[in-house]
Parts: C-alpha cells; sequence; structure tokens
C-alpha cells in the first residue's frame, strides 16, 4: 500500500525568506500525482501545487515550487519570500490512477509558522 | 465561489444520539469522500462513494454510514455518537479520474458530550 510521510511536525520561517517541507512517498506504481494542500486557520483545504510523475520539469507556482525526485520518491515543497499568510497546515498528498487507487492518501502534515 | 458545502460549521451533540453531516457539491464530480482530521493523526478516510447509491468503506468506518441518494450529496451519519468521535470532519469531491486532486468543504467540527 502506498503511505506518505512528512517528517517535521512543524516548521518555523522569517517573514521574506525562504523554507523548504519535505514529503517522501512508497509506491510501487511509475505514474501517479503528488499534491501539496494548505489548510489554514479557516480550515479550508487549498490545492497548492501538483505535479504528474510522468514529468521530470518540476512544477511551480508563483512563489511555490517543488523538487521531484522519482526515484528518490521524495517530493519537497519550497516556499520562497514567505508572508505570513502563508502559515498553515500543509499536506502532501499522493494520488494512484483509476479506482480506490485514485484516491488521495495524505501525509500527517507540517504546521508551518511565519515569523514577522 | 462555493463548490462544496457542509451543512453546519460547528455541532454539538449528546452521547447516543444520531447525527447526520450533509455534503453538497456543484460540480458534478463523481467521487465524494469523507474524512476525518485529528490532531496528529492526519486525515483519516471514513467512507468515499463514485457513483449515486454506491459506497465504500475507507480505513476507519466503523461507528459511520454514509447515504449517496444523487450525485451532488454525501451524507455522513454516524448512528449512536460516541466521544470518540468528537473531531474534524471534512468533506470532499473528485473527478473520477485525472490529476485534478480534491474540492473540499470547509469541515465541520463536531463535539460529542
Amino acid at each position: 500500500a502506498q503511505t506518505v510521510t512528512q517528517s517535521q511536525p512543524e516548521m518555523s520561517v522569517q517573514e521574506a525568506e525562504t523554507v523548504t517541507l519535505s514529503c517522501t512517498y512508497d509506491t510501487s506504481e511509475s505514474d501517479y500525482y503528488l499534491f501539496w494542500y494548505k489548510q489554514p486557520p479557516s480550515r479550508q483545504m487549498i490545492l497548492v501545487i501538483r505535479q504528474e510523475a510522468y514529468k521530470q520539469q518540476n512544477a511551480t507556482e508563483n512563489r511555490f515550487s517543488v523538487n521531484f525526485q522519482k526515484a528518490a520518491k521524495s517530493f519537497s515543497l519550497k516556499i520562497s519570500d514567505s508572508q505570513l499568510g502563508d502559515a498553515a497546515m500543509y499536506f502532501c498528498a499522493y494520488r494512484g490512477y483509476g479506482g480506490s487507487q485514485g484516491n488521495l492518501i495524505f501525509g500527517k502534515g507540517t504546521k508551518l509558522s511565519v515569523k514577522p | 465561489d462555493v463548490k462544496v458545502t457542509q451543512s453546519s460549521r460547528y455541532l454539538v451533540k449528546r452521547t447516543g444520539e444520531k447525527v447526520f453531516l450533509e455534503c453538497v457539491q456543484d460540480m458534478d464530480h463523481e467521487n465524494m469522500f469523507w474524512y476525518r482530521q485529528d490532531p496528529g493523526l492526519g486525515l483519516r478516510l471514513i467512507y468515499f462513494s463514485y457513483d449515486v447509491k454506491m459506497k465504500e468503506k475507507g480505513d476507519i468506518p466503523e461507528g459511520y454510514s454514509v447515504s449517496r441518494e444523487k450525485k451532488e450529496r454525501f451524507s455522513l451519519i454516524l448512528e449512536s455518537a460516541s466521544t470518540n468521535q468528537t473531531s474534524m470532519y471534512l468533506c470532499a469531491s473528485s473527478l473520477h479520474l485525472g490529476g485534478n486532486g480534491y474540492t473540499f468543504g470547509s469541515g465541520t467540527r463536531l463535539t460529542v458530550v
């Protein structure tokens, strides 16, 4: 069964600095999707960024980018120029293809604090 | 622009009560999911559904049931609420295939006293 591990329960970053959140996963599949979700105190889970496993190029969305290392099964999230609004829980998630394999599998989350 | 709506943001119920948590999505998604979220445990899948009148058990279905009579609505039922079901409940929906991820509701924080 697939698993997702986030080894950092909490992280802290100074405003305007850069922070990297770690995520590793375990799968025997070759094609899949990976996601980072943000959950602010308002509780609404928001999709931050996604990566298709067949694409070698790392995904980027404005200040958010990923470092996808398929062989190492690693999918880290880099937040550049951190802002106070980035403070939230961040969840890494894996999704396979079709049927129950297509259900999202989540890590346990990393709580990010941003210091002014 | 709300796309997945959970009927209650906060709910307080008594032990032994039957509790209904409602979720409605307006995106014509085939798949719908119920998760519970607890500190240190992340999101755990309770039940999911790929189609109307279809349901599948997730990782922690005990003490819960679901109903999906219409495509847009997925209800989570606690037949006899217990204090260990105090939690945050998140509903989500998605297209059946593809890498678009899930769209989540705002969550219901349920307290059972």
